[in-house]
């Protein structure tokens, strides 16, 4: 079946450590998104890429950072400058970059400091 | 910035329709989305309007959109248990721009 992937579904994170979620689709879709949700909140775009090789910085990008080599993966780094990483992590993707499509999302990956 | 507003809470008996209401200050997206969200889950998108349509039906699921007041519900007719989760309104060109969600709490 088609979808979006988001592995680990739990993550814990030490302190001064980077850690690597994942995300792979195989809906063929150009674009690709990181969100991230507090409890109690919306979603906050975190990064973004329309397209191979290149992404943009969403509204809280500070302490993160991204790569997009392969049209189906765009796995997202905490990086240990992000000071309050605990949070749900959502990715999305939608089929055309210059077109409004709809965005579906994964499963989530729940991350905690321990 | 883009502002996405929702109500936080809603409660119904089964069986009753459900009105979950959003309001938006960006008028330049083609779509706007309603997801729902159940506990430890992922968004599920559940149904979108063109912003040149007023309504859109999909079965239980009724849209309006009120260009005017930058203003757009989601009915759901019947409301079961399962309808129980966290709903989202969702506007944008590229990335989304989401309220908080509104948490709909179905009573048997």
């Amino acid at each position: 079946d088609g979808g979006i992937t988001q592995s680990p579904k739990y993550l814990f994170r030490k302190e001064g450590q980077n850690v690597t979620l994942s995300c792979e689709q195989n809906l063929n879709h150009d674009a690709m998104y990181w969100y991230r949700q507090d409890p109690g909140q919306g979603l906050r775009l975190i990064y973004y890429s329309q397209i191979v090789n290149d992404f943009q910085k969403g509204d809280i990008a500070e302490g993160y950072s991204v790569s997009r080599e392969k049209k189906e993966s765009f796995p997202l780094t905490v990086t240990s400058a992000q000071k309050n990483p605990t949070a749900f992590y959502l990715c999305a993707s939608s089929g055309q970059r210059d077109s409004n499509q709809p965005q579906h999302f994964g499963d989530g990956t729940r991350l905690s400091i321990l | 910035g883009e502002d996405v507003e929702q109500s936080l809470f809603l409660s119904v008996r089964e069986g009753d329709s459900s009105v979950i209401n959003c309001t938006y200050t960006d008028s330049s997206s083609t779509y706007l989305y309603w997801y729902k969200q159940e506990p430890g889950a992922g968004l599920q998108l559940l149904t979108y309007i063109f912003s040149n349509m007023d309504m859109k039906q999909d079965q239980r699921l009724t849209v309006l959109l009120n260009k005017k007041d930058k203003h757009l519900s989601l009915r759901i007719a019947d409301t079961q248990t399962g309808d129980s989760a966290i709903y989202f309104c969702a506007t944008g060109r590229r990335a989304l721009t989401f309220g908080s969600g509104t948490r709909l709490q179905v009573q048997p």
